[in-house]
């Protein structure tokens, strides 16, 4: 099956960059998603992209795809501490078979 | 606004005892997912319906069982709940997008111990 791995952790300075990379072994994914998921609650939809793009820009958030190396990344933007969350990757395969990435919990220091 | 919600927030639940979990959207959504969420495991697929009825695996769907009566419940049933079973549970429902994307909406979790 397909394997989606991301780092487990990532710490960052309230108003820097942050990137959060993923990547996949799989080729054939059609979209490619970047959900988030906040304390106590479940998954939210943040951005997603079709496999023929290279980038999608929306408001502060840029994902970037490297179909090549199979990775795919998550930049954000003046990072806030609003943005203190796990984010997972996700990979459209066949059917409606979505597979999730191991998520990233990223730290926003004040 | 899309909703998806989940029977328990908390449950605890003995070693053997038979668990139902109920997964309700209210978004006429054809296909509705199981999910478990372990810590550096991610979400893994446990099993998803794509109409009434009906159902197929996923990744890890042993020791799990699925019902589908209507459009709008999906169920989730553990018939011997044993401790290795202990988790976080998500349910999501998705639809088509025009551009063919799925977006899915997920419920806030039920986090099962099983002692």
């Amino acid at each position: 099956g397909e394997d989606v791995e991301q780092s487990l952790f990532l710490s960052v300075r309230e108003g820097d960059s942050s990137v959060i990379n993923c990547t996949y072994t799989d080729s054939s994914s059609t979209y490619l998603y970047w959900y988030k998921q906040e304390p106590g609650a479940g998954l939210q939809l943040l951005t997603y992209i079709f496999s023929n793009m290279d980038m999608k820009q929306d408001q502060r958030l840029t994902v970037l795809l490297n179909k090549k190396d199979k990775h795919l990344s998550l930049r954000i933007a003046d990072t806030q501490t609003g943005d203190s969350a796990i984010y997972f990757c996700a990979l459209k395969g066949g059917y409606q078979k979505v597979t999730f990435g191991t998520g990233t919990k990223l730290q926003v220091i004040p | 606004d899309v909703k998806v919600t989940q029977s328990s927030r908390y449950l605890v639940k003995r070693t053997g005892e038979k668990v139902f979990l109920e997964c309700v959207q209210d978004m006429d959504h054809e296909n509705m997912f199981w999910y478990r969420q372990d810590p550096g495991l991610g979400l893994r697929l446990i099993y998803f319906s794509y109409d009434v009825k009906m159902k197929e695996k996923g990744d890890i769907p042993e020791g799990y069982s699925v019902s589908r009566e209507k459009k709008e419940r999906f169920s989730l049933i553990l018939e011997s709940a044993s401790t290795n079973q202990t988790s976080m549970y998500l349910c999501a429902s998705s639809f088509r997008r025009s551009d063919s994307s799925y977006e899915q909406y997920f419920g806030p979790g039920t986090r099962l111990t099983v002692t």
